[in-house]
């Protein structure tokens, strides 16, 4: 089974930075996913970090380290866009087809 | 990224109807899709793993008659809710598994919004 730990809420105003931890515990861990969800709508896919280390893209960046089952996702120079729900999702080679679950989400709210 | 369609985007129906949605990969091949629910300000729940030509695996409380699972080809996968009722009401959402070389990542429609009066 797996344990997901990330906070409720959130907020920060445009342009600042906000770091949205997730602890994790979880069998044959294989990586870990963090996807973005604006009410109404579906998830939409932001990364995948598999290795120890800081994965950047643009704005948004993903950390991970295995050892500690920790990952942070950084949101840099926010905008008003970025108000959403934030998944961590990590997944396990026990699970041959890859199927994730889904921690309950970080609400990030931005203010002007 | 890859394009992943859900049809339709929105079913009200009466207490006791089918529903069927369907859930394409667009450009791409998934011989594995993932269907989920969920409930207002709730997180998603895994309801079962849809693998292309064989029996859908559900998770646990998820009833296996009531939500019909057929992946007949690796670009469709069906969800049929068999006689929906009220609390059937959600947001039904498919994705797709890709896996290109050492990265692997799970595409989501758009999802379905089902409204059983």
């Amino acid at each position: 089974g797996q344990n997901i730990d990330q906070p409720t809420e959130m907020t920060a105003t445009e342009g600042a930075i906000v770091q949205i931890n997730c602890t994790y515990q979880t069998s044959g861990f294989n990586g870990l996913f963090w996807y973005q969800q604006h009410a109404g709508e579906a998830p939409t896919f932001l990364s995948y970090n598999v290795l120890d280390g800081l994965e950047e893209k643009g704005r948004f960046s993903s950390f991970l380290s295995r050892s500690k089952g920790y990952s942070y996702l950084l949101l840099k120079e926010l905008q008003m866009k970025d108000s959403a729900s934030y998944l961590c999702a990590p997944s396990s080679i026990r699970d041959s087809w890859g199927k994730l679950q889904f921690g309950a989400g970080t609400q990030v709210v931005v203010t002007p | 990224g890859a394009v992943v369609s859900q049809h339709p985007s929105w079913v009200i129906c009466k207490s006791g109807t089918s529903v069927k949605i369907e859930c394409r990969s667009l450009d791409f091949q998934a011989t594995t899709m993932f269907w989920y629910r969920q409930f207002p300000k709730q997180s998603l729940m895994l309801m079962a793993t849809s693998n292309e030509g064989s029996k859908a695996t559900y998770e646990q409380g998820v009833e296996k008659d009531k939500f019909l699972i057929n992946h007949a080809s690796l670009t469709l996968s069906t969800l049929t809710v068999t006689s929906a009722h009220p609390e059937d009401s959600s947001f039904y959402i498919c994705s797709a598994r890709v896996r290109r070389d050492t990265q692997e990542t799970q595409y989501f429609g758009p999802g379905t919004r089902l409204l059983v009066l």
